[in-house]
């Protein structure tokens, strides 16, 4: 069974850092992977979406990287907002099954 | 329609009631899935219809859940005997062919008192 993992569980930064949130996953035969932001008592929002033939995905401020050889995927927020802060989640889905495997997330708060 | 909607938003009900809860896709999706959230947990996989079949029911935690989707667009998930370890809040999400991106409704917040 895949499992994924997000470090750190919660992040606090100033408002303007560049930041990257890391998630992990122990199966590295994926068919892609997906970024999510999830504000409080709402649903997911998609971020970025990665194949697994692809090294990396670039929406706006976000960029998100994966290398599966070392199970691993990264999304760098640039020049955060306060308006950046909310939980992310990561997802990932194996070559074979139907299923998706969430992260437990990474809590963001940007300080203005 | 504009995004995924899922009604009720909130929805408590009693040990031991029957429950339903509605997904509405995105219009022309054929991909739906079914989540189960609890408080700070990721989403966990319930099921996952592909049309108007379930291709893969593997995490319906027991037999009191179930889900239809009959004509291919609207899903109703299912809970008989609600339990209160069912509180939780349940997600859905399609996509329009199965495996590509995946779009969330609000989700579903069912307490069982």
């Amino acid at each position: 069974k895949q499992e994924v993992t997000q470090i750190p569980a919660a992040l606090s930064v100033p408002e303007g850092e560049n930041l990257v949130l890391n998630c992990s996953f122990t199966d590295s035969a994926i068919y892609n992977l997906q970024w999510f932001r999830q504000d409080p008592g709402k649903g997911l929002t998609s971020l970025l979406l990665i194949q697994s033939s692809q090294r990396e995905q670039t929406s706006g401020r976000l960029n998100a990287s994966l290398d599966k050889s070392s199970g691993r995927s990264t999304l760098y927020i640039a020049a955060s907002q306060p308006g950046d802060s909310a939980t992310y989640l990561c997802a990932v889905r194996p070559n074979t099954g139907n299923q998706f495997y969430f992260g437990t997330g990474t809590s963001l708060t940007v300080i203005p | 329609g504009a995004g995924v909607s899922q009604t009720p938003s909130n929805k408590v009900t009693e040990k031991g009631k029957y429950v339903e809860l509605r997904c509405d896709p995105i219009s022309g999706h054929t991909a739906l899935y079914w989540y189960r959230q609890s408080l700070g947990q990721g989403p966990e996989f319930l099921i996952y219809f592909q049309g108007t079949g379930a291709a893969d029911d593997s995490g319906l935690p027991n037999d009191r859940f179930f889900a239809v989707r009959p004509e291919g667009s609207v899903s109703t998930l299912k809970i008989q005997r609600t339990e209160r370890g069912d509180s939780a809040v349940y997600l859905c999400a399609s996509s329009s062919v199965a495996f590509s991106e995946q779009f969330f409704g609000p989700g579903t917040r069912l307490t069982v008192l």
